[in-house]
């Protein structure tokens, strides 16, 4: 059992390249999110989504997008990075509504110059 | 909106007993979590309040008080492994989202 795997664990990218930060689950929970992690800024909302086809915006989703096609599979884009999208970026998953314990990704540590 | 304030950084001897306040605002909300996070790791659950009251997990604590919109994580027995950064978060309630909004988090450091 796995639990949640994010790919890759480290990626520099310079300004105003895109990529996309992977992430999967096989617990079949129902609820994914991305969050990004600052120094001294705790975790930040990015988007979320609470079941597959059904996808919303957090606190901070500016320059970012995701899909959820799959209950498994909530991936990341980013469209044209920027030096302020440098952070640690965390996917996690709730199997439900009721059941609040969060299982986290081991984190993407993302650079862009 | 929903905000949380706890200290930014606490001391503790080892073996001693540590208390983690967190005072949130919030319009609506399911309960209160707490996530620790080794440097270079990831959160991960430690515990959960949705009624007011004490939850008890082995040497860790947590408390809810609604009417006093504040919750704390009692650490007991601290050992140098609990060296960390500790998380208060709230589930939110608005839109079904269930998601976690996240205090800044409290950076313990057990001395021994």
């Amino acid at each position: 059992n796995a639990g949640v795997t994010q790919t890759p664990k480290f990626q520099v990218l310079k300004t105003g390249q895109s990529m996309t930060l992977q992430c999967a689950q096989d617990m079949n929970h129902e609820y994914m999110s991305w969050y990004r992690q600052d120094p001294g800024m705790g975790l930040r909302l990015i988007h979320y989504s609470v079941g597959a086809g059904i996808t919303d915006q957090g606190e901070v989703p500016n320059g970012y997008n995701v899909s959820r096609s799959t209950t498994e599979d909530f991936p990341l884009r980013l469209l044209s990075a920027a030096p302020s999208q440098t952070s640690v970026y965390f996917c996690a998953s709730i199997r439900d509504g009721m059941n609040t314990e969060a299982f986290f990704g081991q984190g993407t540590r993302l650079t862009v110059v | 909106g929903q905000s949380l304030e706890q200290p930014s950084e606490v001391t503790a001897v080892e073996g001693a007993i540590v208390q983690i306040n967190c005072t949130y605002q919030t319009s609506g909300f399911y309960g209160l979590s707490w996530y620790q996070q080794h440097d270079g790791g990831a959160p991960t659950f430690l515990s959960y309040n949705g009624l007011d009251g004490l939850e008890e997990t082995g040497r860790f604590s947590s408390f809810l008080s609604r009417s006093d919109s504040y919750g704390y994580l009692l650490l007991q027995e601290l050992q140098m492994k609990d060296s960390a950064s500790y998380f208060c978060a709230l589930s939110d309630s608005g839109a079904g989202s269930y998601q976690l909004t996240f205090g800044k988090g409290t950076k313990l450091s057990v001395i021994p």
